[in-house]
């Protein structure tokens, strides 16, 4: 069974550029959560969406943005991207929103903004 | 706000050793309890959790915890660690209420030596 994966691994990108980073959760997971963890602190909530609607935001500025799609996939977009954005992005998937059966997280993806 | 604080950053022990990572959390209401631990070059994975029932809960590879409602505690303790116990663990919590949103602490780094 396939684990969170998440797209791309790795990027850099310059200032004031726009991201998109991609989620695909567990089969049959409908909640999708994601982190920002900037090297040496633990990972930082962004959004929690479940069966696509917001259901949750973290203290991040109006440039971050996400949606859930149909197939429970999800999308991270940061607008304006600033030298401080760069950290590595976690996105962790669950059956439902209390993380009770668990949050499974995928590996990340690294971005550097130059 | 909540806040999870982990006051260990980087813990060093012999093999066999016992271990305690300490966790606190600061919120009013009633809360979620996690350990997570992350192993060198791989994602974040569930090693145990609090909801409900018995505060002194086990995980997996011999790790329990217990949360202690008075003093807002949920520490992490392993009677005899292994080499393969190296890694970053963090403790986090939702709350009940609001449990769309998962705050994690800073992570304390085991390093145990063979």
């Amino acid at each position: 069974d396939a684990g969170v994966t998440q797209s791309p691994t790795h990027l850099i990108k310059t200032r004031g550029q726009h991201v998109t980073l991609r989620c695909s959760p567990i089969s049959g997971h409908k909640s999708v959560s994601w982190y920002q963890q900037v090297l040496g602190q633990g990972p930082q909530f962004i959004f929690q969406y479940y069966e696509k609607e917001e259901r949750g935001r973290g203290n991040f500025p109006d440039r971050f943005s996400a949606r859930q799609f149909p197939n429970y996939s999800s999308e991270l977009n940061v607008n304006a991207l600033l030298l401080g954005d760069s950290a590595l992005y976690l996105c962790a998937s669950s059956l439902e929103r209390s993380g009770y059966y668990g949050y499974t997280f995928g590996s990340g993806t690294r971005l550097t903004v130059v | 706000a909540q806040s999870v604080s982990q006051h260990n950053h980087h813990v060093i022990l012999s093999e066999a050793a016992s271990l305690e990572l300490g966790c606190n959390y600061s919120y009013g209401g009633t809360v979620n309890l996690f350990w997570y631990v992350q192993y060198p070059g791989q994602h974040l994975q569930l090693l145990l959790k609090y909801f409900s029932g018995d505060p002194l809960v086990k995980g997996i590879k011999g790790f329990e915890a217990e949360f202690i409602k008075s003093k807002f505690s949920f520490n992490l303790r392993k009677p005899s660690v292994q080499w393969s116990d190296t890694a970053e663990y963090f403790c986090a919590v939702n709350a009940r209420d609001n449990f769309n949103k998962f705050y994690f602490g800073s992570g304390t780094k085991l390093n145990v030596k063979p």
